[in-house]
């Protein structure tokens, strides 16, 4: 079965600073997409950024980029120049291209410290 | 806008009292689900749809309902409520072919049960 573990419960970095969120995840496809959901204090599931198995490309939002490493199944989620906005719970998440269920992680609760 | 629209946003209610979340999005979305999210365990999927009348369970389905008689809308009933469905709930929905792109999630309903 597929899973994904987000290792991090609580992370806190400083405002302007950079952080990396780290997720990992359980597979035998090879044809599967991956995505970093924010769910700030209102609690509204946010897309942050997605990614594509079979593109080697890091994909990229503004300040937030991924580290996709397919052969390790690890996908981390960076995010550059930290504001206060983006205090908020990230969720990891996983879906198989064959199926229709997306797999979340357990989330890691992330503190921007002023 | 396109949105999903969860109701209510909180509701507090007794053990044992039939109660029922409403979902509905205006995107004509064929694929809608339903998670829970706990402390510590992330989103676990209850119920999904992929279109009118065709529904199957999550991970997590014991004690819970679903219907699918329109494609707009998509409730979770629960008929006898009891204090370990105490939760945080979201309904979420794609398109077919969209849920690559991840899904649009409604603003959650925090439900107690006493």
């Amino acid at each position: 079965a597929q899973t994904v573990t987000q290792s991090q419960p609580e992370m806190s970095v400083q405002e302007a600073e950079t952080v990396t969120l780290s997720c990992t995840y359980d597979t035998s496809e090879s044809d599967y997409y991956l995505f970093w959901y924010k769910q700030p204090p209102s609690r509204q599931m946010i897309l942050v950024i997605r990614q594509e198995a079979y593109k080697q490309q890091n994909a990229t939002e503004n300040r937030f980029s991924v580290n996709f490493q397919k052969a390790a199944k690890s996908f981390s989620l960076k995010i550059s120049d930290s504001q206060l906005g983006d205090a908020a719970m990230y969720f990891c998440a996983y879906l198989m291209n064959r199926d229709d269920k997306i797999i979340f992680g357990k989330g890691t609760r992330l503190h921007i410290l002023p | 806008e396109a949105q999903v629209t969860q109701n209510p946003r909180y509701l507090i209610t007794v053990t044992g009292k039939k109660l029922t979340v409403t979902c509905s999005q205006n995107m004509n979305h064929e694929y809608m689900s339903w998670y829970r999210q706990d402390p510590g365990l992330g989103l676990r999927q209850i119920y999904y749809s992929m279109n009118v009348e065709v529904t199957d369970k999550g991970d997590v389905p014991e004690g819970y309902k679903v219907s699918r008689k329109e494609k707009r809308n998509f409730p979770l009933i629960l008929e006898s409520p009891s204090p370990n469905q105490t939760s945080l709930y979201f309904c979420a929905s794609s398109s077919a072919r969209g849920r690559v792109y991840g899904y649009t999630f409604g603003s959650g309903t925090r439900l107690t049960v006493v």
